[in-house]
């Protein structure tokens, strides 16, 4: 079946510039993260949804970054009056369950956005 | 704060060799360790998944390992071939005294670069 996709793959702003990336998980995934990788880097957390309740978003790094999931199932992660610091690939993943019982999370192939 | 080490940052190997990869965590509380392989451009593709009780997991020429009393894991791969030449990423998820909300979230190493040449 489908994996998790995300669009745009590339995005390049202007700083100062508004952004919004989509995620599109797989059908049914209740769970939804988004991760930021920088060059060199591994991925860092930056928020989780359960259905349409972002739980967590300890990871925002500041508030420029909005993520939504109106509806349990596409979520958009917009940075507003983006910085060169945002400059990194924004990976989406996406868990069938809930519960604290195993399970594994799904990649996206990622977003690279660059701000020049 | 968990934190996550990877070494070695880059290794560059002739093709056939054995070689262990090291990933080492500060928060021995974990519920389970993941094994990632990341290609130019590409998502994640999860290679090994080992719960917290379990020692070691196996996936073709693939093997993970797992000590968490000390807070290590190591993935060893076998006859390695050009085609497993990618980053290798591990990553933790946090057991339960996490609490709250934060338990499905990943900490992940910085990575290993992989070579391996003809």
């Amino acid at each position: 079946g489908a994996g998790v996709s995300q669009s745009p793959r590339y995005k390049v702003a202007k700083r100062g510039q508004d952004v919004a990336l989509r995620c599109d998980p797989i059908s049914g995934h209740v769970s939804l993260f988004w991760y930021q990788q920088a060059l060199g880097q591994g991925p860092e957390f930056l928020t989780y949804f359960q259905n349409e309740a972002q739980l967590d978003k300890s990871g925002l790094p500041s508030d420029r970054f909005f993520a939504e999931r109106p509806e349990g199932s596409v979520s958009t992660l917009k940075i507003q009056r983006t910085q060169q610091e945002d400059s990194a690939v924004y990976l989406c993943a996406s868990s069938l369950v809930r519960e604290f019982a195993s399970y594994e999370q799904y990649f996206g192939p990622g977003t690279r956005l660059t701000v020049t | 704060k968990q934190e996550v080490t990877q070494i070695p940052a880059a290794l560059s190997v002739p093709e056939g060799e054995n070689l262990v990869l090291n990933c080492s965590f500060t928060d021995s509380a974990i519920y389970n360790l993941q094994w990632f392989r990341q290609d130019p451009g590409k998502g994640l593709t999860s290679l090994l998944l080992i719960q917290s009780s379990q020692r070691e997991q196996t996936s073709g020429r693939l093997n993970a390992s797992l000590d968490k009393s000390s807070g290590r894991s190591t993935l060893y791969i076998a006859a390695s071939q050009p085609g497993d030449s990618a980053t290798y990423l591990c990553a933790v998820r946090p057991g339960p005294h996490a609490g709250g909300t934060s338990y499905g979230k990943l900490t992940f190493g910085q990575g290993t670069i992989l070579t391996v040449h003809p």
